[in-house]
């Protein structure tokens, strides 16, 4: 069982629409969680990360952290066709100071 | 203006000869790794560093060799390449504390193994 799992997509959305990307983590005692997007060719840039649970929101991208059931999600409002990127959610592991485990990343297109 | 370069940026090599792939970083960060990213795979860490002289291995530590013996730099080295190191690399800093937790990434190394 991979230890961070995303879907890979494509996941495809009209402009204007809510984006949802999901993964799951099997380290239940995972503390924080990220999201990161990375365009076409590019590396990686952090969007926003996410502690407790609940949502966490910040301009049109809101992350919601559910520690029960091992979820974390992150919400994109209006889509614009400029979010199209893959979106890489990375989990810092129970025991680690720093070391994140990432997902394979979900790619996302936001059509006009 | 705060930035990871990586140096080269794209490198065709072949198997056994020995490189080494530059990571410079002009944020004062104590923190910093390499990964690898492969189709189907993601994002593997190699190795990391805590700080100077401190180093310890990430998932996929075989086949690699890191040095920090000065804060701003953390060269990766391949001691004998082989094909299945062909990969893109990235460098990476971490942030941390006052409501801030970062990695910030470098522009990635293309690496072609013949």
């Amino acid at each position: 069982q991979k230890e961070v799992e995303q879907n890979s997509g494509p996941l495809s959305v009209p402009e204007g629409a809510i984006a949802s990307l999901n993964c799951t983590y099997s380290d239940r005692g995972s503390q924080s969680f990220f999201w990161y997007r990375q365009y076409s060719g590019k590396s990686p840039e952090l969007i926003m990360f996410i502690y407790s649970n609940g949502d966490k929101e910040d301009g049109r991208f809101t992350a919601q952290l559910n520690k029960a059931s091992q979820y974390v999600s992150l919400l994109i409002r209006d889509s614009q066709p400029s979010d199209s990127a893959t979106y890489l959610c990375a989990v810092k592991a129970s025991g680690t100071a720093s070391k994140l485990t990432f997902g394979t990343g979900t790619r996302l297109q936001v059509t006009l | 203006e705060a930035q990871v370069t990586q140096n080269p940026r794209y490198l065709i090599t072949v198997t056994g000869k020995k490189l080494t792939v530059t990571c410079s970083q002009n944020m004062n960060h104590e923190y910093m790794s390499w990964y690898r990213q492969d189709p189907g795979l993601g994002l593997r860490q190699i190795y990391y560093s805590m700080n100077v002289e401190v180093t310890d291995k990430g998932d996929v530590p075989e086949g690699y060799k890191v040095s920090r013996k000065e804060k701003r730099n953390f060269p990766l080295i391949l001691e004998s390449p082989s094909p299945n190191q062909t990969s893109l690399y990235f460098c990476a800093t971490r942030e941390a504390g006052r409501g801030t937790d970062t990695q910030y990434f470098g522009p990635g190394t293309r690496l072609t193994v013949l």
